[in-house]
């Protein structure tokens, strides 16, 4: 079945700093891929996403490339921020049906000043 | 627009009672999803409407769990005799059909059964 695989965390930084967490994932078909947020207190929200191999999400200084050839799509930023502390769930689905979500287990980060 | 709602957010309830939760979507949107989500776990899926029609439903979903979309508006999520192993977070989701990859979440209803 389909499934997503990311990095365990948690992750603490410093500002500035640079951000990766990994993803990976299994899945029948092409799927599409989806990096969710949630911060503290807060619901779900959509941070980016792409639909095809190759293409980049982007949103809010975070980027993603979706690469069939490793399944992955590994979220980054260049310099993070303290307000950029969060838990960070990797997601895909697949066309057809109901396109439910499948997410990963979440990375949460922390970023001190 | 308003985004998806949900009611109530806290529920503690004990155990062999029966809970129902609500779920309103964002207004034009026609797919609406149930997700749960336990501690340090990713949201898993448990049922999908179409309009008013339930068309998929999770293995997850027992058969103490009943869901409906009457009239293909606002959802509700019952849960019939609970156990402790229903303690989770009950999230919702909502997408239209022009871009069912955009889904939009409410805040959740906590539930917690002693």
């Amino acid at each position: 079945g389909n499934s997503v695989t990311q990095m365990e965390g948690p992750v603490t930084l410093s500002e500035e700093a640079f951000l990766t967490i990994n993803c990976t994932y299994t899945a029948t078909g092409y799927p599409s891929l989806f990096w969710y947020v949630q911060y503290p207190g807060e619901g779900l929200q959509l941070l980016l996403k792409a639909t095809k191999a190759d293409d980049k999400g982007s949103n809010k200084g975070f980027e993603a490339t979706y690469r069939k050839e490793t399944t992955s799509f590994h979220l980054e930023k260049g310099s993070v921020q303290v307000s950029d502390s969060a838990v960070y769930f990797c997601a895909l689905a697949t066309q057809g049906g109901s396109e439910k979500l499948v997410f990963g287990k979440g990375t949460k980060l922390t970023v001190n000043p | 627009d308003t985004g998806v709602s949900q009611d109530p957010r806290h529920k503690i309830t004990k155990r062999g009672q029966n809970v129902t939760f609500r779920c309103d979507p964002i207004s034009e949107h026609n797919r609406l999803y149930w997700y749960r989500q336990t501690l340090g776990q990713g949201p898993e899926f448990l049922t999908y409407f179409q309009n008013e029609a339930q068309l998929e439903k999770s293995r997850l979903l027992s058969d103490r769990f009943s869901a409906e979309r009457p009239k293909g508006s606002f959802s509700t999520l019952e849960i019939q005799r609970t156990e402790q192993g229903d303690s989770a977070m009950y999230l919702c989701a909502s997408s239209s059909s022009g871009r069912t990859y955009e889904q939009y979440f409410g805040p959740g209803t906590r539930l917690t059964v002693t």
